[in-house]
């Protein structure tokens, strides 16, 4: 079963504007990981954020996180058709152990040129 | 590029037939985890290995099983194939230690049909 759920499922935006994107997860989390995927293909990682972080920044990224609604957002400011891809949400239980991360459902973006 | 490479990148098999599926670490990295991805889902957790042994286990069937290599390369073997079986299936290393997990880099997968 999926932990997270991203939300919108499909979003679909002018070069230029900016992309918010939400996960939410169900159980305590040890991290958040924001992965890309084009077209069905390997993942990208973009961008860990701890539990005990709040925000995190990496170039047009903004990742936020919210441990007490149990709920992180991705920013990807300036659009470029180059971000149209799959977005998903991963999160790593808490107390470490092994590495297994949970993958929410995804958010499918597209840019327009 | 991540550095990790999966093998082959497309493959039909036919129901009931077994598949073995490769993957090839990042260098230096001692872990890596199979995941299946149907289409217009999120990748599932299959299972992972850490330094040849299993180390965690998603809600998978005893007929997906796996083997890691010294050199830290993997296999996936899938027995008695099943049609709802034909996903994309991505492998992942990382480098496992003492801290809370870390970054995983992920290979191209590859692309499973069952007929």
């Amino acid at each position: 079963s999926q932990q997270g759920e991203e939300d919108p499922q499909a979003l679909s935006i002018q070069e230029g504007e900016n992309a918010t994107m939400n996960c939410s997860y169900k159980t305590s989390i040890n991290n958040l990981q924001w992965y890309r995927q084009n077209s069905g293909r390997g993942l990208v990682h973009l961008i860990l954020i701890r539990s005990n972080e709040r925000e995190k920044h990496s170039g047009r990224l903004r990742v936020t996180l919210d441990t007490s609604k149990k709920s992180s957002s991705l920013l990807i400011t300036a659009s470029r058709a180059a971000d149209t891809a799959s977005y998903f949400c991963a999160t790593g239980p808490q107390g470490g152990g092994y590495q297994k991360v949970t993958f929410g459902t995804g958010t499918k973006l597209q840019v327009i040129p | 590029e991540t550095g990790v490479t999966q093998s082959p990148t497309h493959l039909i098999k036919t129901r009931g037939q077994q598949v073995t599926l490769r993957c090839s670490s990042q260098s230096g990295h001692n872990t890596v985890s199979w995941y299946q991805q149907a289409l217009g889902q999120g990748p599932q957790f299959i299972f992972q290995y850490y330094r040849e042994e299993e180390n965690g286990r998603g809600n998978f069937p005893p007929r997906f099983s796996g083997l890691q290599f010294p050199n830290y390369s993997s296999e996936l073997n899938v027995n008695a194939l099943e049609l709802d079986d034909s996903a994309l299936y991505l492998c992942a290393s990382s480098l496992a230690g003492s801290r809370s997990n870390t970054e995983a880099f992920f290979g191209q997968g590859t692309r499973l049909t069952v007929v």
